[in-house]
């Protein structure tokens, strides 16, 4: 069984770097299937960040894209999220999730609440 | 970027009842990759409910189906159970994917 676990703090300062960790468990991150970051604002709705590829090829939403950074770390089966310069706004529930090409988002990790206050 | 826009906000109905909820894109979505989520209740993963615009995931009860192609797509919830209410969001899912902004199904 496919499992997804995001990790990182919980408190960022503003105009600091996010980093957060996705660790998978139950597939090989080398064999397939595109990686993703998604996040939730409290009390809002869901926004695609941006995915990875298997072979390393990257996706941005184009209103991140000069901050964000995703990366595959095959040796430990983890993917990550470094999001630069944030503010109040990237306050949000951060979720990592696994799709294929042709089907969308199927397995999600439970989601980390990461605060941007100083 | 794919535009996707959901209606109603908010569909307050009762138990039993039918519930439609509607999602429509800026263009045409190709292939169908049109997906719709679940979510019970805020910071809780999303739950997959259909793919392809009209593909149930597995595990996924009959009484939720999707329809529509193009730009109009539509989630259908034949009878409304307890564990239904909640939000609901369609996706795009291209090489760059968006959200809808959500339905809310609640309790009349």
């Amino acid at each position: 069984q496919v499992q997804l676990q995001e990790s990182g703090p919980g408190l960022v300062k503003p105009s600091e770097t996010l980093s957060l960790t996705c660790a998978v468990s139950g597939y090989s991150i080398s064999s397939g299937y595109y990686w993703g970051w998604i996040r939730q604002p409290p009390g809002k709705g869901l926004e695609w960040i941006g995915s990875i590829f298997y072979s390393g090829s990257t996706y941005y939403s184009a209103s991140l894209k000069s901050r964000v950074t995703i990366s595959l770390d095959k040796s430990k089966n983890q993917f990550s999220l470094k999001l630069t310069s944030v503010t109040a706004a990237d306050t949000a529930v951060y979720y990592c999730a696994r799709r294929s090409g042709s089907y969308p988002f199927n397995y999600w990790g439970q989601g980390t609440l990461v605060t941007v206050s100083s | 970027e794919i535009v996707l826009t959901q209606s109603p906000g908010t569909l307050s109905l009762s138990p039993g009842e039918r519930a439609t909820l509607s999602c429509r894109a800026s263009q045409s979505v190709s292939s169908g990759y049109l997906a719709w989520y679940q979510q019970q209740t805020p910071g809780q993963a999303p739950r997959l409910l259909i793919y392809g615009a009209s593909s149930r995931a597995t595990g996924i009860p009959d009484r939720f189906s999707g329809s529509g192609s193009g730009t109009d797509f539509t989630l259908t919830i034949s009878r409304l159970e307890p564990e239904d209410f909640a939000v609901y969001y369609c996706q795009h899912y291209g090489s760059s994917l968006t959200f809808g902004g959500g339905t809310k199904v609640e309790i009349k």
